[in-house]
């Protein structure tokens, strides 16, 4: 069955980066974008960005450019999202998730477990 | 940038229906997504394109898209379809690509 299974936990200082991978299995990865979106505690669901795996070809939102930077290694069907810069409001569980549908109103489908990243001196 | 809008909150009754509503400037124009979160959980997909159900997902599960507002319909509510639910959409005037609602809290009485 199609399954997005993300890397663990991660604490980190104000300041530092992170990288959270997202391996895919049961399908062609390089066929369907994936996603990024994270959710701080108690609140919403906030895109990040996404990354077409064949072409590596990347498109993020405004609010993350300059810190987010998602890649991907084809070879192994993994995903990553590396976040730099990190302040205490990045504290929060990151998701990875497959786009279905054309790319101008994909939905996705499905969702990794999630990432909890906790920034904190 | 385009904004969604959801009810922080709606409770109903076992076996009633529940109506979570996601409106947005011409959101008739656009396709509606649903999730459903659980606490703890990631969102699972229970609507896409407005009105389509994915495998798995009950009948009883139904969306549905018109003017400026959006419903995700929930019939015969159970206990367990106590969850946060989101509407997204995609914004291709603005970098905001994709947009999720605000959320809505279902309590299932």
């Amino acid at each position: 069955q199609v399954q997005l299974v993300q890397s663990g936990a991660e604490v980190k200082k104000p300041g530092a980066s992170v990288k959270v991978s997202c391996k895919a299995s049961g399908y062609t990865f390089t066929g369907y974008y994936m996603h990024w979106v994270r959710q701080a505690p108690g609140q919403g669901l906030e895109w990040m960005g996404w990354i077409n795996p064949n072409s590596g070809g990347t498109n993020y939102a405004q609010k993350f450019q300059g810190r987010v930077t998602m890649t991907r290694d084809t070879s192994i069907s993994t995903a990553y999202m590396e976040l730099s810069r990190l302040r205490s409001d990045d504290t929060a569980v990151y998701y990875c998730a497959r786009a279905r549908g054309y790319s101008s109103s994909a939905w996705f489908d499905p969702w990794g477990q999630g990432t909890l990243v906790t920034v904190s001196s | 940038s385009y904004v969604l809008t959801q009810p922080p909150s709606v409770s109903v009754a076992p076996g009633q229906t529940a109506r979570i509503t996601c409106g947005g400037n011409n959101i008739g124009s656009k396709s509606v997504h649903w999730y459903q979160q659980k606490p703890g959980q990631a969102p699972v997909l229970v609507v896409y394109d407005d009105s389509d159900r994915p495998s798995g997902i009950p009948e009883r599960f139904s969306g549905s898209n018109s003017g400026n507002t959006a419903t995700l319909t929930i019939s015969r509510v159970e206990a367990g379809d106590e969850a946060d639910y989101y509407c997204q959409v995609w914004d291709s005037s603005s970098d905001h690509h994709v947009v999720f609602g605000g959320g809505t809290k279902l309590t299932v009485l």
